[in-house]
């Protein structure tokens, strides 16, 4: 079945420590997503690519880096400079084109030591 | 500025009971969005639309483009309907090509036995 394989579904950091956060499709989408969600808020874009070896910022990219080697794999880094890293992490894709529906993994959650 | 609130936060109901959830937003839009958040924390997308109404089983979704307010309707509840129903938009006032969503922050529906 076609989908979006988020790993780990529980990660947790020390401080000062980077940590990467897995996202995986093959649905064939060019356009992937990474938000995150904290309680009693919606979801905030922190970073969105369209094609491969491009990518963008959203929101709240600071303290975040990701990479689009390929077209399958969207990989987040939360960096050290993230100072309040603790949050549920979800990646989501979608065909490029205008008004589809974005597919979304199962989340990380994402806790600091 | 483009907001999205969604009404109420949290919802119990008995099984059986006809279900609303709402969702206004405050400027003029492309699409709009109704996603379920299951208690493990993945989301499937519901329903896209941008005008009318649209149904799935048991599941109903309407849009009031004059009002800028939509509902989602659940008949014959059931407890594994319980989820945190959030709404998302595409604003038309939404720069870059993100096709960005804002999100609401969710209801979360408990439905009793």
């Amino acid at each position: 079945d076609g989908g979006i394989t988020q790993s780990p579904k529980y990660l947790f950091r020390k401080e000062g420590q980077n940590v990467t956060l897995s996202c995986e499709q093959n649905l064939n989408h060019d356009a992937m997503y990474w938000y995150r969600q904290d309680p009693g808020q919606g979801l905030r874009l922190i970073y969105y690519s369209q094609i491969v070896n491009d990518f963008q910022k959203g929101d709240i990219a600071e303290g975040y880096s990701v990479s689009r080697e390929k077209k399958e794999s969207f990989p987040l880094t939360v960096t050290s400079a993230q100072k309040n890293p603790t949050a549920f992490y979800l990646c989501a894709s979608s065909i490029h084109r205008a008004d589809q529906p974005q597919h979304f993994g199962d989340g990380t959650r994402l806790s600091i030591l | 500025k483009n907001e999205v609130e969604q009404s109420p936060q949290n919802l119990t109901a008995q099984e059986g009971e006809f279900i609303t959830i709402n969702c206004s937003y405050s400027v003029g839009i492309s699409a709009l969005h109704w996603l379920q958040q299951h208690p493990g924390g993945g989301i499937v997308s519901l329903f896209m639309l941008s005008s009318g109404k649209k149904k799935h089983g048991r599941l109903i979704a309407t849009i009031n483009i004059q009002e800028k307010h939509s509902s989602l309707h659940i008949t014959a509840s059931h407890p594994r309907d319980s989820a945190v129903y959030i709404c998302a938009v595409r604003f038309l006032n939404s720069s870059g090509s993100a096709r960005q969503l804002t999100f609401g922050s969710g209801t979360q529906l408990t439905v009793l036995p």
